[in-house]
């Protein structure tokens, strides 16, 4: 069964602090590792990542992937009190007629910036 | 906005009824995904319909089913509600056929069993 596994599952930090989520995953024909934020609403994209050692990076969010290790990493820099939601951590298989689409998620982890 | 529509916004009932929730994809997303959001299980992955047809299934019980219909949109239909089924269930679009695709999320429904 696959499975995903999200550390720390909380997380409280002051504004300006710099945070690590970290994501590992067990998973049968991995095909890429997505991460999300989730405020009060519905989960919002982040990044995809799908090759080890490449950093993807937006404004002060940035995420890796380690495929050998089976693990990602998402850094927060100069954290806000915006930043503060779940982040979710999903992989998915590589493509099976029946599948597709099947992703896994873990239970997340949640920061708290504090002003 | 992510441009995925669900109805209703929250939706309360009692145990042993039925509910449908409904959802509208992006514009031109031929992919509609459900997944269940509680407490204890965290999120999961219900099923996914691919043009009309069934693609993938997850955790799914049998009470539930889903359909996608010609317009593309998709209803997730409860029955034989539980306590447990209490959850946020979101709705969620891609583009194609889903693997490596950009998900987008639907605000959710909440679904309250009493």
């Amino acid at each position: 069964e696959d499975k995903v596994v999200q550390s720390p599952l909380s997380l409280v930090v002051h504004e300006g602090d710099t945070v690590t989520l970290n994501c590992s995953y067990e998973v049968t024909n991995f095909r890429s590792l997505l991460w999300y934020k989730q405020e009060k609403k519905a989960p919002t994209f982040l990044f995809m990542l799908t090759s080890s050692g490449i950093e993807k990076k937006s404004g002060r969010l940035s995420s890796i992937l380690d495929k050998k290790e089976l693990f990602s990493i998402l850094n927060i820099t100069a954290t806000q009190t915006g930043d503060s939601a779940i982040y979710l951590c999903a992989v998915e298989p590589e493509t099976h007629n029946t599948n597709a689409g099947k992703s896994t998620f873990g239970d997340g982890t949640t920061l708290t910036v504090k002003p | 906005d992510s441009g995925v529509t669900q109805t209703p916004k929250h939706l309360i009932t009692a145990t042993g009824q039925r509910v449908t929730l409904r959802c509208s994809p992006r514009s031109g997303d031929l992919s509609v995904y459900w997944y269940q959001q509680s407490l204890d299980q965290g999120l999961q992955f219900l099923i996914q319909y691919y043009n009309g047809e069934e693609r993938a299934k997850g955790n799914i019980l049998e009470r539930f089913s889903a359909q996608q219909f010609p317009d593309l949109h998709s209803e997730l239909n409860l029955s034989s509600l539980e306590l447990g089924d209490s959850a946020l269930y979101f709705c969620a679009s891609s583009e194609g056929q889903g693997v490596g695709e950009t998900q987008y999320f639907g605000p959710g429904t909440r679904l309250l069993v009493l």
